[in-house]
């Protein structure tokens, strides 16, 4: 079982949908969840992290992590053709000086005008 | 642009040959990261490095190597390869004080081993 599993998609949408993006992880030690946006021929950028458990908040993103099913979400609100891109769930531990971070394979979202 | 340079943009050679790519990071960064993605795999840790130091190390194989300067440029070297090394290389840097989580990642090097 991968650590980190991720749906690949790919993930059509009209503008202006609602998007959830998910991720289910294995490893307990988990504490950092972050989503990642990368679009094509790009780096990845990072959109937004959170620590342990709860939801964060920025613009049209809401990051969720429930921790006790090992299940993080990712929801876009009134998507625009812009958000287009690869979704990469990514984590690590809490531990010390060692900033390995264990990514999903990213999902691939198209938004259509 | 997130200030993270890497050269070559593209690299083809051929099987059994050494490459060496380059990553200059983020001004005041000290973090360096490598980064292997491919379709089967996705995006896979490698090294990081802190500066000049190795701290941590994930899937990164034994043909496989990297330092980073006095300068905080880093260098990932790639010798005896194989078809399937061919892939995208990132390299990423890291604000002191973050932990590690926002990591601004270079524009890759697309690496096409024939």
């Amino acid at each position: 079982q991968k650590e980190v599993e991720q749906d690949p998609g790919p993930l059509s949408v009209p503008e202006g949908a609602i998007v959830s993006l998910n991720c289910t992880y294995s490893n307990s030690a988990f504490q950092y969840f972050m989503w990642y946006r990368q679009y094509s021929r790009k780096g990845p950028e990072l959109l937004m992290y959170t620590y342990s458990s709860g939801n964060k908040e920025d613009g049209r993103f809401t990051a969720q992590v429930d921790k006790s099913s090992k299940y993080i979400s990712l929801f876009i609100r009134d998507s625009q053709p812009s958000d287009s891109a690869t979704y990469l769930c990514a984590m690590r531990d809490s531990g010390g000086s060692n900033y390995k971070l264990t990514f999903g394979k990213g999902t691939l979202l198209t938004v259509n005008p | 642009d997130s200030g993270v340079t890497q050269t070559p943009k593209h690299l083809i050679t051929a099987t059994g040959q050494r490459v060496t790519l380059r990553c200059s990071p983020r001004s005041g960064d000290l973090s360096v990261y490598w980064y292997q993605q491919s379709l089967d795999q996705g995006l896979q840790f490698l090294i990081q490095y802190y500066n000049g130091e190795e701290r941590a190390k994930g899937n990164i194989l034994e043909r496989f190597s990297a330092q980073q300067f006095p300068d905080l440029h880093s260098e990932l070297n790639l010798s005896s390869l194989e078809l399937g090394d061919s892939a995208l290389y990132f390299c990423a840097s890291s604000v002191s004080g973050t932990s590690g989580i926002e990591q601004y990642f270079g524009p890759g090097t697309r690496l096409t081993v024939t």
